[in-house]
């Protein structure tokens, strides 16, 4: 089954203590973003990724890293977690690095950061 | 600058009435696509349908249609005959061509449709 899949898929965790969110597709899409979701701000993009060792900031990228060593996985990393980036984080991917492709997004994941 | 507006924040409809979901859309590219997610209580998101600039033609899959008007810039979607199972927030997205090809999916606030039996 085609998916997007990101562990873990709840978190609650206390400032400054690093955390990576994983993220894996089986569909060999090039192209890898992930967006953060905030209640009346929708979905705003972090880092994205266009191929492998391809890596590029979006829209809200302080205080996240990101890398892309293989083609399926593109895990965030959040190095000194502060209160702010509580929020719901989606990973999506799709076939090109195009903008008119559907993006397929992960199931979520809910980062409390006390 | 690019920006989508849903303008409805909360939408509350008894099964079986037609509701429609507004979205309103900003860009300076000439070529650019619109889209639709839904995102159920289970929180996961859903992808609806994706529109091209250069194609105006309204579709409709089921129960779903959508308008798209580049004249006001909207591409609305209009649910008939609602179900309880439709309760969701859905979301718009705009993604341009140009500004890099960078393939970012710039999203609306969301609405929230609620269905009540």
């Amino acid at each position: 089954e085609a998916q997007v899949t990101q562990n873990p898929r709840y978190l609650i965790t206390v400032t400054g203590k690093k955390l990576t969110v994983t993220c894996s597709q089986n569909m060999n899409h090039e192209y890898m973003s992930w967006y953060r979701q905030d209640p009346g701000l929708g979905l705003r993009q972090i880092y994205y990724s266009m191929n492998v060792e391809v890596t590029d900031k979006g829209d809200v990228p302080e205080g996240y890293k990101v890398s892309r060593k293989e083609k399926r996985n593109f895990p965030l990393i959040l190095e000194s977690p502060s209160p702010n980036q509580t929020s719901l984080y989606f990973c999506a991917s799709s076939s090109m690095s195009s903008s008119n492709q559907p993006q397929h997004f992960g199931d979520g994941t809910r980062l409390s950061i006390l | 600058a690019q920006k989508v507006t849903q303008a409805q924040t909360e939408i509350s409809v008894v099964e079986k009435e037609d509701v429609t979901l507004d979205c309103v859309y900003e860009t300076r590219d000439t070529t650019y696509y619109l889209f639709w997610y839904k995102q159920p209580p289970s929180g996961e998101l859903v992808f609806l349908i994706r529109r091209n600039s250069f194609d105006e033609q309204n579709e409709i899959s089921g129960r779903y249609s959508w308008n798209f008007q580049k004249s006001t810039s909207s591409f609305n979607f209009t649910i008939t005959a609602s179900q309880v199972v439709d309760s969701a927030v859905y979301f718009c997205a705009l993604s341009e061509h140009g500004s890099g090809n960078t393939g970012k999916l710039i999203f609306g606030q969301g609405t929230t449709l609620q269905v009540k039996p």
